[in-house]
């Protein structure tokens, strides 16, 4: 059974920074693609940034490129997104989610984690 | 990066009912076209994708149709399970965008 537990989310300040992570199991790590999709409170899913399975391409959405960095770890199974020079705009549950090939690009999510929640708030 | 709009925003309706959703992208996706399911609190669960394709596990009453920039979600029967918010994603290009939901409560 594929999971997927993201960590980290908390209380942030304007211009902060934090780190979340995502652990994964119940497939092979290096064989797909993750994501991170935010959705900001009451609001609809924002595609944040995107891994491919080997950690070697990124893409990043306009609003966080320069800000946030995604990678992963493969010796834990284990999905990253360094987020810096946070804004309220930021404020969100960040959700990992798995994508069904290995690249980075375009692609479905077929799996989903919980989500952790960031507010950043002075 | 291309615009998703999903219409209606909100739509009524009672158990039994035949319920359509429709999603336009601003520019051709193809077939690139996926659907989500998200109940409150909880994370968002593919329904749909290539337009047309089912998920796995995923009840046969839910339904895809369209291509180029005009899709349609549709549930044959609605379930009391299926009061949600319905999301559609473009993965045309790499900046994958969403719709802004539809949310289908009870009548």
């Amino acid at each position: 059974e594929v999971q997927l537990l993201e960590s980290g989310g908390g209380l942030a300040q304007p211009g902060g920074s934090l780190t979340l992570s995502c652990v994964a199991s119940g497939f092979t790590f290096s064989t797909f693609a993750l994501s991170w999709v935010r959705q900001a409170p009451g609001r609809g899913l924002e595609w944040v940034s995107a891994i491919s399975g080997s950690g070697v391409t990124t893409f990043y959405a306009d609003s966080v490129e320069g800000r946030f960095t995604i990678s992963r770890d493969k010796s834990n199974n284990t999905l990253y997104l360094q987020l810096s020079s946070l804004g309220p705009e930021d404020t969100a549950v960040y959700y990992c989610a798995k994508q069904r090939g290995f690249s980075a690009a375009a692609d479905i999510f077929d799996y989903w984690g919980q989500g952790t929640l960031v507010t950043v708030s002075p | 990066d291309i615009q998703m709009t999903q219409s209606p925003s909100t739509l009524s309706a009672s158990v039994g009912d035949r319920v359509t959703i429709t999603c336009r992208a601003s520019e051709t996706i193809k077939s690139w076209l996926a659907w989500y399911q998200q109940k409150p609190g909880n994370a968002p669960k593919l329904l749909i994708y290539k337009a047309s394709s089912l998920e796995s596990g995923v009840p046969s009453r839910f339904s895809g149709s369209g291509s180029g920039t005009e899709f349609i979600l549709t549930i044959s029967s609605l379930q009391p399970d299926d009061f949600a918010t319905y999301y559609c994603q473009q993965y045309k290009t790499y900046s994958r965008t969403f719709g802004p939901g539809t949310k289908v409560d009870i009548k």
